[in-house]
């Protein structure tokens, strides 16, 4: 069984001050990990993904997220939040080709940027 | 949401009617997936087909039905018997099993009167 925890429901930072948002897995096998994000009243749009190879990972937007194996972790990251970076943010696991390729998703993670 | 389409944005039904939401895609996708998002639930997988003329269940697939005749379409019906079908719903799709992002659609938001 696959399964994704994003721990908090809501995530307020300052525009301009860095921003986290934390993901944790439990998948068999190795992991495909991937950050959607969601506006208002429409569907997810993919920022980013890791499949294999470096542990960081850039993706749309200035964001990034970092591979962490031994803490099961992917928490998406950006340096300087905008306001504009207000919405909700899914991540998703899936197990590798030969497992099953329907995705789990976490519950999400409202990210509200203060001006 | 390039590349699929979802029919209509916003659907209201009465109750015990049926009603059916389109899906299409022009992504050559063979892999297509029904989603339903409820506040503070994430997503629910309803239904997902990898190939037409073949579907399988998810994991809230009561009340639900659909059909994969082509290999770009795959309606979702809302069936009377499902209780509470007031919700957000998504449809996405995935080009293959080897592949790994799946693209999803605009998405039509249900509710019942």
């Amino acid at each position: 069984a696959q399964s994704v925890a994003q721990p908090e429901d809501q995530v307020n930072v300052a525009e301009g001050n860095p921003l986290t948002v934390k993901c944790t897995y439990s998948v068999s096998g190795n992991p495909y990990l991937f950050w959607y994000v969601q506006y208002p009243n429409r569907g997810l749009q993919f920022l980013l993904k890791y499949i294999t190879g470096d542990n960081l990972v850039k993706g749309s937007y200035g964001f990034e997220a970092e591979f962490n194996k031994s803490q099961t972790s992917f928490h998406l990251k950006k340096p300087s939040a905008l306001v504009s970076d207000s919405a909700l943010y899914f991540c998703a696991v899936r197990s590798k080709p030969g497992g099953s390729y329907i995705p789990t998703f976490g519950r999400g993670t409202s990210l509200i940027v203060h001006p | 949401d390039g590349g699929i389409t979802q029919s209509p944005k916003y659907l209201f039904r009465k109750e015990g009617q049926n009603v059916t939401l389109s899906c299409e895609q022009n992504l050559n996708h063979d892999a297509m997936y029904w989603y339903r998002q409820d506040p503070g639930q994430g997503l629910r997988l309803i239904y997902y087909s990898q190939i037409v003329n073949d579907f399988q269940k998810g994991d809230i697939a009561e009340g639900y039905s659909v059909s994969r005749e082509k290999k770009e379409s795959f309606p979702l019906t809302v069936t009377s018997a499902q209780k509470n079908p007031t919700a957000f719903y998504l449809c996405a799709s995935l080009a293959g099993p080897s592949t790994d992002t799946q693209y999803f659609g605009p998405g039509t938001r249900l509710t019942v009167l």
